[in-house]
């Protein structure tokens, strides 16, 4: 049985980096494309991007420049760091496995982390 | 960038059938995947690759896609089927993922 769980702080100030952390079990890394998702409250689900086989990664263009996922196969984990954060980056942090079939499809979710900039 | 736009909040009574729209341009080229999410939770894949169901997901959800309409159906609902809808595709070009805005499912 796939599982993820999300973990890290719940708290960032604004203008610092945020860092959460997917842990894997189940399954690993070296497959699929490990997702994060994020939800502001009361709001859509928007993607922030993928890490595949450890190293290939892509990203929302509207966050490119301020991403990064990793990855630690050792301990079967990727993680998320968004720098420069403010308000806006309140939200939901999800991390997903995308299947690949006609397109990506999310199978398994974490249960999400809720991340608050504080300012 | 591609856009997804999703049917406005619906309301429908216990046994009746839901219908949520999500429209793209040419939406029907492209692969379409649909979520749950009930309140609090994170969100479920109900169906993949336009009409397909994952294992569990009941037979009363299924799927369309043509033109630049997809949609998502639910019949007999039930009032466990409460809950926000969202659509999903992929940009193979940029090889990015959209979500749409979401439409919320009330159960009356």
């Amino acid at each position: 049985q796939v599982q993820l769980q999300e973990s890290g702080p719940r708290l960032v100030k604004a203008s610092e980096t945020l860092s959460v952390t997917c842990t894997v079990s189940g399954d690993s890394l070296s497959t699929y494309r490990w997702n994060w998702i994020r939800q502001p409250p009361g709001k859509a689900l928007e993607w922030i991007g993928y890490i595949y086989n450890s190293g290939t990664t892509n990203y929302n263009p509207s966050l490119k420049s301020r991403v990064t996922i990793s990855a630690d196969t050792s301990k079967n984990q990727f993680s998320l760091r968004l720098r420069s954060v403010t308000a806006a980056d309140t939200a939901m942090y999800f991390c997903a496995r995308a299947r690949l079939g006609m397109g990506p499809r999310f199978d398994y979710w974490g249960q999400g982390s809720l991340l608050t900039v504080s300012s | 960038s591609y856009v997804l736009t999703q049917s406005p909040p619906v309301s429908v009574a216990p046994g009746q059938t839901a219908r949520v729209t999500c429209g793209g341009n040419n939406i029907g080229s492209k692969s379409v995947q649909w979520y749950q999410q009930r309140p609090g939770q994170a969100p479920v894949l109900v169906v993949y690759d336009d009409t397909n169901r994952p294992s569990g997901i009941p037979e009363r959800f299924s799927g369309s896609n043509s033109g630049s309409t997809a949609t998502l159906t639910i019949s007999r609902v039930e009032a466990g089927d409460e809950a926000d809808y969202y659509c999903q595709v992929w940009d193979s070009d940029s090889d990015h993922v959209i979500f749409g805005g979401g439409t919320k499912l009330t159960v009356l």
